[in-house]
């Protein structure tokens, strides 16, 4: 079973270019997650999906925009990349019913020069 | 604001050396509270959800329980294989709770050395 599958899974980048990280997942969960990992902060949600057609704002949006393609695949835009976003990128998922835990992609590394 | 605080940041025991995680929060209402665990390079893997207090759930050497205002993780006679990070999250009635959002708390760094 895949479950969750985050591409590509490292990249570099240089401070001002764009990129897209993908996101799918093969459960047919309806809500899905973005977050970042950050040494000392903990994982933070970026942007949320609670079902397919709608997107809403985590606790640190700014920088990024989100698209959620269709119910599999949630992607996570960074128009013009930072230093400051250096991260580690988190996708996850869950079913929408009661409290279903979230699962979760194994990441993507991401460090902006 | 809700919270939640893990301690200690790091542990480290010996083979068979019992202990326990800590996970205390504060918030308006608690809908879940969730244990996950995460090895380096990966995501974090789900363990428990814990919905009232006093309720337990066990998985081999790992038991999490949970009270009003915290939640322990006891690991019971640990292996290397348990060494990782063990993540506490919660879901609350605020702070998009109605769709599964969760607050997670910074982890703690388990070692355990043969």
């Amino acid at each position: 079973n895949a479950g969750v599958t985050q591409t590509p899974k490292f990249q570099v980048l240089k401070t001002g270019q764009s990129m897209t990280l993908q996101c799918a997942q093969d459960m047919n969960h309806n809500s899905m997650y973005w977050y970042r990992q950050d040494p000392g902060m903990g994982l933070r949600l970026i942007y949320y999906s609670a079902s397919e057609g709608t997107t809403d704002k985590g606790e640190v949006p700014n920088g990024y925009n989100v698209s959620r393609l269709n119910k599999r695949e949630f992607s996570l835009r960074l128009e013009s990349a930072a230093p400051s976003q250096t991260s580690v990128y988190f996708c996850a998922s869950r079913r929408q019913n009661s409290n279903q835990p979230q699962h979760f992609g194994d990441g993507t590394r991401l460090s902006i020069l | 604001e809700d919270q939640v605080t893990q301690s200690p940041e790091a542990l480290r025991l010996q083979e068979g050396e019992s202990s326990s995680l800590n996970c205390s929060y504060t918030v308006s209402g608690l809908r879940g509270l969730f244990w996950y665990r995460q090895d380096p390079g990966k995501g974090p893997e789900f363990l428990f959800t814990l919905y009232s207090a006093g309720e337990e759930k066990e998985k081999e050497r790992l038991k999490a329980t949970l009270t009003k205002k915290e939640s322990f993780l006891h690991i019971t006679a640990p292996k290397p294989e348990d060494s990782a990070t063990y993540l506490c999250a919660v879901r609350t009635f605020h702070y998009g709770g109605s769709q599964g959002n969760l607050i997670f708390g910074k982890g703690t760094k388990l070692s355990v050395k043969p």
